[in-house]
């Protein structure tokens, strides 16, 4: 089955800086590769997702890459703030003909932003 | 208002005593899941359903059950609760090959 790895574990950047946290898979029948943010005490929420036609895809400050021949994707947020704290996961399915094969999530980076 | 509704929020319980923690969506979503979250751990599939009356096992299948009688329902069941099942519990909507939507999640204690 599918396995999805996520690094760093946690990640402390000044206010400011760029952030980036990366992801592999296992299985190449993936086609669909969300992220969510999950604030403290909170419930995870999309922010971002791309699927396999597409190698990047931006939304303002955040950006995803995608490289299926090494199967790696990786979220990249710019100009971070405080309020980009938070537990970033990614995650990994099949999406054919709009049914959904199971969503697997990585475990999760605990992003700091120092004011 | 697209919701999945979670209850309860908090239960503290003893070792074997059978508890059942509900969700339900109003969004007509056929996917819904259920995760356990640990740290260091992220997200772990406990069991998913595709549609009402179909449900399998995810990557931490053991000491729960699962029902989908109707599409927006899909209770978790725990038999005979154990302590190393004390975590946070999300249940999730998904929208056909799009948005996973969570519940406000079920945190578990069980002594």
């Amino acid at each position: 089955g599918e396995n999805v790895e996520q690094h760093p574990s946690t990640l402390s950047v000044q206010e400011g800086d760029s952030a980036v946290i990366k992801c592999t898979y296992s299985d190449s029948a993936s086609n669909y590769f969300p992220w969510y943010k999950q604030e403290l005490g909170k419930r995870p929420q999309l922010i971002i997702d791309i699927r396999s036609n597409v190698g990047e895809k931006k939304d303002q400050r955040i950006a995803v890459t995608l490289n299926k021949t090494a199967k790696h994707f990786s979220l990249h947020i710019t100009e971070t703030q405080p309020e980009d704290s938070a537990v970033y996961f990614c995650a990994a399915s099949q999406n054919y003909g709009g049914a959904t094969n199971k969503l697997i999530f990585g475990t999760g980076t605990l992003l700091a932003v120092q004011p | 208002e697209a919701q999945v509704t979670q209850n309860p929020r908090y239960l503290i319980t003893v070792t074997g005593k059978k508890l059942t923690v509900t969700c339900s969506q109003n969004m007509n979503h056929e996917y819904m899941s259920w995760y356990r979250q640990d740290p260091g751990l992220g997200l772990r599939q406990i069991y998913y359903s595709m549609n009402v009356e179909v449900t399998d096992k995810g990557d931490v299948p053991e000491g729960y059950k699962v029902s989908r009688k109707e599409k927006r329902n899909f209770p978790l069941i725990l038999e005979s609760p154990s302590p190393n099942q004390t975590s946070l519990y999300f249940c999730a909507s998904i929208r056909a090959g799009v948005e996973a939507f969570f519940g406000q999640g079920t945190r578990l204690t069980v002594v």
